[in-house]
């Protein structure tokens, strides 16, 4: 089944306490990018990536890390959050430019 | 950044009724690609239907179409029939080629029975 998943889909945590949210997908894409939605805000993109090694900045990007060394994996790191990094954070990914983006499932941050 | 705007924070509409959701953006671009989402309470951001700048037809997928005008920088979504599983946020978003994906605050629809 072609899908992105996300891991862990509930996360809570100290400030300070580094975290990894992993993103996986299994359609070969070339395009994958980071989301985070907040109330009233919708959803904002926090970094984004065209292809392996080439990653950059969405509107949002302060505060986060991401990799990408093979095609299918895009992690996206706090090394040190803080409470305003409470979030419900998505994965995207999309074969090329104008075609859809699949989404994953979600992932609720609390960092208290 | 290119911006889109949901004027409409919440619709309601009964059920087989008809509904409109407004979205307009600011681009000074000519090629570009323009979404709606659907998100649940399962929070799952699930696409309902995508319409290329390019093309001057508006697209349609089953009981929801758009009405697409490029001058304007207008996109809206209609959706016939509504049904009780329409309950949902629904986001507008713009796609540039160059792999940013811009949405809107969101529109909440109620159904009602």
């Amino acid at each position: 089944e072609a899908q992105v998943t996300q891991n862990p889909r509930y996360l809570i945590t100290v400030t300070g306490k580094k975290l990894t949210v992993t993103c996986s997908q299994n359609m070969n894409h070339e395009y994958m990018s980071w989301y985070r939605q907040d109330p009233g805000l919708g959803l904002r993109q926090i970094y984004y990536s065209m292809n392996v090694e080439v990653t950059d900045k969405g509107d949002v990007p302060e505060g986060y890390k991401v990799s990408r060394k093979e095609k299918r994996n895009f992690p996206l790191i706090l090394e040190s959050p803080s409470p305003n990094q409470t979030s419900l954070y998505f994965c995207a990914s999309s074969l090329v430019p104008g075609y859809e983006q699949y989404f994953g499932p979600g992932t609720r941050l609390t960092v208290t | 950044a290119q911006t889109v705007t949901q004027s409409q924070p919440e619709m309601s509409v009964q059920e087989a009724e008809t509904v409109t959701l407004s979205c307009t953006y600011d681009t000074s671009e000519s090629d570009y690609y323009l979404f709606w989402y659907k998100q649940p309470p399962s929070r799952q951001m699930i696409l309902v239907i995508r319409q290329e700048a390019y093309k001057q037809q508006n697209a349609t997928e089953n009981r929801f179409s758009v009405n697409f005008q490029k001058a304007a920088k207008s996109f809206s979504l209609k959706i016939s029939d509504s049904q009780l599983g329409d309950a949902a946020m629904y986001f507008c978003a713009y796609r540039s080629n160059w792999y940013a994906l811009n949405f809107g605050k969101g529109t909440s629809l109620l159904v009602t029975p």
